[in-house]
């Protein structure tokens, strides 16, 4: 089974760094990803660690920490449009499905 | 262009009336899934198929049903909708190792 917590809301101020924290509890780890979702949308793709590090992608970057079971995802310049829901997903292969597990998500506003 | 389509976007029924959500994807992927989304309790897994003729529960199955007869389709059944089905749902797709390509979204509402 899969257990995965981050924060319901965040505020930041435009112009401003946030980081989103996500940890989880899993038997067989074999990915993370992090999803933006504005409201009444799809999720779209922002990352995928596999290994542990961080990985960047223009003003986003995401931290991966198998061992703690912790992973961040840290946006920098933070623009008006950067007010989503964020959505950490563990993929976990025992059982033999690949498909990821949601976590509930952290509504992140930014405001002037 | 590469995209995960489903119909209808928007449903509005009445219990116990039986109805189906399409969802078909273009890419060839092997996986596809259906999630719910309610407020404060993010994305749910409703079913998931790793290959046509291969489905399996999620964590809400309850009054769902899906089929897998191709590859690129996976409709979501509801046999006998009540209020609590009332949900945005969203399908998609993807491959082992990669990320998933969400559909647009289904707002049923069942009254």
């Amino acid at each position: 089974g899969q257990n995965i917590d981050q924060p319901t809301e965040m505020t930041a101020t435009e112009g401003a760094i946030v980081q989103i924290n996500c940890t989880y509890q899993t038997s067989g780890f074999n990915g993370l990803f992090w999803y933006q979702q504005h409201a009444g949308e799809a999720p779209t793709f922002l990352s995928y660690n596999v290994l542990d590090g961080l990985e960047e992608k223009g003003r986003f970057s995401s931290f991966l920490s198998r061992s703690k079971g912790y992973s961040y995802l840290l946006l920098k310049e933070l623009q008006m449009k950067d007010s989503a829901s964020y959505l950490c997903a563990l993929k976990d292969g025992t059982g033999g499905s690949y498909i990821p597990t949601f976590g509930r998500g952290t509504s992140l506003i930014v405001h002037p | 262009e590469a995209q995960v389509t489903q119909n209808p976007r928007y449903l509005i029924t009445v219990t116990g009336k039986k109805l189906t959500v399409t969802c078909s994807q273009n890419m060839n992927h092997e996986y596809m899934s259906w999630y719910r989304q309610d407020p404060g309790l993010g994305l749910r897994q409703i079913y998931y198929s790793m290959n046509v003729e291969v489905t399996d529960k999620g964590d809400v199955p309850e009054g769902y049903k899906v089929s897998r007869k191709e590859k690129r389709n996976f409709p979501l059944i509801l046999e006998s909708p009540s209020p609590n089905q009332t949900s945005l749902y969203f399908c998609a797709s993807g491959d082992r190792g990669e990320t998933q390509y969400f559909g647009p979204g289904t707002r049923l509402l069942v009254l």
